[in-house]
């Protein structure tokens, strides 16, 4: 079963740049089995789509972030990356990636001046 | 986008009771409908996909129904470990978007 861990900053400035990467253990990122993706929580539970990936290219964007909202997958690395600009305090969630339904434990990331 | 809303939006049960909670989606998504569980502090765990089929190692008192746009999850005798927040999710089309949650808790 794959296994996901993920990496980024957990404060940031508005307007800044969040960076938010997933590890995969247990299979290749570049597998065409999983849609590798993100998810966040809002600090009041509700959850959110944000974007997908099914390797090697084919992309899909919540059109909520889609002006800012890229993700991409390193195969050297074995792990796929999200990233969303000019961010400000509605952003502040725990963002979640995943592989088709299974789920890394998540990172938290604030947005505060 | 496609809609999903769940009731109720808190559920009170004893242990042992039956609890159904319901999800309906603003139009149809097949049977492209996922169930998760969480609890405080952990990621969703996915229960049922595809409406009604059990992932591995989810016990037989989780059951999943519904096509179209109403489905049910109803978990037949609750346990302890049962008590949490639990989401419906389609994925019939992009984008993917979840229902607000129905937390179930200890009466």
């Amino acid at each position: 079963q794959v296994q996901l861990q993920e990496s980024g900053p957990g404060l940031l400035k508005p307007s800044e740049t969040l960076s938010v990467t997933c590890a995969v253990s247990g299979d290749a990122v570049t597998s065409s089995s999983y849609y590798w993706g993100f998810v966040r929580q809002s600090p009041e539970g509700g959850l959110e789509w944000i974007a997908s990936i099914l390797h090697p290219g084919n992309t899909f964007y919540n059109p909520s972030v889609e002006s800012r909202v890229a993700i991409s997958v390193d195969p050297s690395k074995n792990h796929f990356s999200l990233t969303l600009t000019s961010v400000t305090a509605a952003d502040t969630a725990l963002y979640y990636c995943r592989a088709n339904f299974f789920w890394g434990q998540g990172i938290r990331v604030t947005v505060s001046s | 986008e496609i809609v999903m809303t769940q009731s109720p939006t808190t559920l009170s049960v004893s242990p042992g009771e039956r609890a159904t909670l319901s999800c309906r989606a603003s139009q149809s998504v097949n049977s492209d409908l996922a169930w998760y569980q969480q609890k405080p502090g952990q990621a969703p765990r996915l229960l049922i996909y595809s409406a009604s089929s059990r992932t591995t190692g989810i016990p037989a008192r989780f059951s999943g129904s519904g096509s179209g746009t109403d489905f049910t999850l109803v978990v037949s005798s609750l346990q302890s470990e049962d008590f949490a927040v639990y989401y419906c999710q389609q994925y019939h089309r992009w984008p993917q978007t979840f229902g607000q949650g129905t937390k179930v808790e200890i009466k």
